[in-house]
């Protein structure tokens, strides 16, 4: 039962460079979703999708591309990474819109810019 | 404004103690109020969840309590065990027409000592 899966667990990059997070789910969830998390700040959403070629951005878009091709595949990509970036990523999903939905996490993924 | 205030930021409490941790909310259309759980290394996992047409709901040694008026919620811990020591995240949302987009606070990082 794997539910979301992100990759790479961690990652360094440098100033500049540029990278995709990967994210799958197996639980056919129309909704998935990106956030970053800092500490001390939550989780703050970055892009969000409602269904194959739908996508919208979040509280923190900025630096970061998404694309939704499949139900299953929800990839964030950072362009000309920042030190601003340094962050964990998690990838989330759940079956509804609504906002009672219970929402899915995986597990993160550790991302250092230097 | 969609904010979401969460306090303490950390939080000691011995075995066996009640562990008590206090959200405030601004925007009154919110009408769902979830608590992560988060483990180190992984991600956020739904605890329990309230609506605001009630003021207590209770799950095992977990309960949340609502005070609508005060626009204030907050999760109590009885027994608080060292297998309770972790991340927590209040958060909340509304209906919307298209997203789950939860708002969460800052989280509260507990610690609960043998």
């Amino acid at each position: 039962n794997a539910g979301v899966t992100q990759t790479p667990k961690f990652r360094i990059l440098k100033i500049g460079q540029s990278m995709t997070l990967q994210c799958t789910q197996d639980m056919n969830h129309n909704y998935m979703y990106w956030y970053r998390q800092d500490p001390g700040m939550g989780l703050k959403l970055i892009y969000y999708s409602v269904g194959a070629g739908i996508t919208d951005k979040g509280e923190v878009p900025n630096g970061y591309n998404v694309s939704r091709s499949t139900t299953e595949d929800f990839p964030l990509r950072l362009e000309l990474a920042a030190p601003s970036q340094t962050s964990v990523y998690f990838c989330a999903s759940s079956s509804h819109g609504t906002g009672r939905n219970t929402i899915y996490f995986g597990e993160g993924s550790w991302l250092t810019v230097v | 404004q969609q904010q979401v205030k969460q306090s303490p930021q950390s939080l000691i409490v011995q075995k066996g103690g009640i562990s008590i941790i206090n959200c405030a909310y601004e925007n009154t259309a919110f009408d769902y109020f979830p608590w992560y759980q988060q483990f180190p290394g992984k991600g956020p996992a739904l605890l329990i969840a309230i609506r605001p047409d009630v003021s207590e709901k209770k799950e095992g040694r977990f309960t949340i309590s609502f005070n609508k008026s005060a626009k204030q919620f907050s999760l109590h811990i009885m027994d608080s065990q060292p297998g309770d020591s972790a991340t927590y995240f209040c958060a909340a949302s509304m209906e919307e027409t298209s997203g789950s987009r939860l708002t969460f606070g800052e989280g509260t990082q507990l610690t609960v000592n043998p």
